[in-house]
């Protein structure tokens, strides 16, 4: 089975200032591999999706992602940071026989300041 | 067209009671999980519906939990009797074929007293 770890917990940004949120996957095979984000009181919503089609991957509000298999990691960046960019963010490989069941990273929250 | 909704929103309830959570997916989507966030752990899988079938439902806690979707279209997760670790938020998702994007509701959040 494939997992993920999330290298921070926290990670706090000034506005207009670069994001890099961290995700390191252990699998043996390459893996797919998505963003999710949850902003406050809302439900989890889909950043971007990594299936091997290409390993620089964009998603929604400007973040992208890159898969580095040598490095096994999956980074999520934005290059500059807004404020209703805080939110808490997951990192996701598809996870058990089922496939349907996603296991979740320990999620890192990202705080922005003005 | 309309998200996942989830019912309550909050829900706070004493040791030893009875509580029900419900979950609308959106609709025409066959697949439905529930999942839950204990304070300061993961979110965690509990279970799979594909329609009125659970497919997986290896995440379940222990018999206390009763999940069902009869009809194929909202589910509903009993929890009965409620102990102090079951505090949390349950999240459902749905999506509209197996493997498929999944689409997460706001979550319930139950508190045991």
């Amino acid at each position: 089975a494939q997992s993920v770890t999330q290298l921070d917990s926290h990670v706090s940004v000034s506005e207009g200032t670069p994001v890099l949120l961290r995700c390191n996957y252990s699998s043996s095979y390459s893996p797919s591999l998505f963003w999710y984000v949850q902003h406050p009181n809302k439900g989890l919503q889909l950043l971007l999706k990594y299936t091997s089609a290409a390993t620089l991957v964009k998603g929604i509000n400007g973040f992208e992602a890159e898969f580095k298999k040598s490095e096994t990691s999956f980074h999520l960046t934005k290059p500059s940071a807004h404020m209703s960019d805080a939110a808490e963010y997951f990192c996701v490989p598809p996870g058990g026989t089922s496939y349907g069941k996603l296991t979740f990273g320990q999620g890192t929250i990202l705080t922005v300041h003005p | 067209e309309a998200g996942v909704t989830q019912f309550p929103s909050h829900s706070v309830i004493e040791k030893g009671q009875t509580v029900t959570l419900r979950c609308d997916p959106i609709s025409g989507h066959d697949n439905l999980y529930w999942y839950r966030r204990v304070m300061g752990k993961e979110i965690k899988f509990l279970l799979h519906f594909v329609k009125e079938s659970k497919q997986d439902e290896s995440g379940m806690p222990n018999n206390r939990f009763l999940a069902e979707r009869t009809g194929g279209t909202y589910s509903t997760l009993k929890v009965q009797p409620a102990e102090l670790e079951d505090s949390g938020v349950y999240f459902c998702a749905s999506s509209q074929v197996f493997e498929g994007e999944q689409f997460f509701g706001p979550g319930t959040r139950l508190t045991v007293l």
